[in-house]
């Protein structure tokens, strides 16, 4: 089982549909979570950052964490063509083996059509 | 400004070459890493370093050999590479450790012939 598990998708959803990206982890130690964007053949970029439970708005995108769960969430409202892209969960805080890295979901390919 | 550099954008290299990869940050972090990314893969961890140091190398073969020369800087060498080492190779950095928001560079996508 992996420590991070990701939907890989692929999600196609109409422009202006509000999209549910998820991920789910074994290793109750995460203290820091992570959403980046990955544009085809480009690094990746952050777009939310959470430290323990709770909600994070910025724009349109709203983070979820539920510790209690092992879950997190990424909404994306009023999605838009260029939403397209692969969004990687990320998780770190672990200690231990897990100190100094960041442990990634396997990454949700999301295509928004006009 | 959170921007991570990294040249070239593209590296085509026969197995017998000897080329690098270079990365830069002007943010003041002082943990840098290097990670390798396959097709539909997420990034694996390759190397951390903490204040220029070397702190984690994720059993990475010899054939990759980084540098850490100071703060802004980190390369990667790459000697004698296989097919298989095909991939884009991602520089990030960090405040300070990994519990910091990671900021990632464009990355090279090296080609092994």
């Amino acid at each position: 089982q992996k420590e991070v598990e990701q939907d890989p998708g692929p999600l196609s959803v109409p422009e202006g549909a509000i999209v549910s990206l998820n991920c789910t982890y074994s290793n109750s130690a995460f203290q820091y979570f992570m959403w980046y964007r990955q544009y085809s053949r480009k690094g990746p970029e952050l777009l939310m950052y959470t430290y323990s439970s709770g909600n994070k708005e910025d724009g349109r995108f709203t983070a979820q964490v539920d510790k209690s769960s092992k879950y997190i969430s990424l909404f994306i409202r009023d999605s838009q063509p260029s939403d397209s892209a692969t969004y990687l969960c990320a998780m770190s805080g672990a200690g231990g083996t897990s100190y100094g890295k960041l442990t990634f979901g396997q990454g949700t390919i999301l295509t928004v059509h006009p | 400004d959170t921007e991570v550099t990294q040249t070239p954008k593209h590296l085509v290299m026969g197995m017998t070459n000897k080329k690098s990869l270079k990365c830069e940050q002007h943010m003041g972090h002082r943990a840098m890493y290097w990670y390798k990314q396959k097709a539909k893969k997420p990034p694996e961890l390759m190397f951390v370093y903490s204040y220029e140091k070397l702190s984690i190398n994720e059993s990475v073969p010899s054939r990759f050999s980084p540098e850490c020369p100071n703060s802004s800087l980190l390369n990667l060498h790459l000697h004698a590479l296989q097919p298989e080492d095909s991939a884009l190779y991602l520089c990030a950095s960090s405040q300070s450790s990994a519990e910091d928001t990671q900021y990632f560079g464009p990355g090279t996508r090296l080609t092994v012939l």
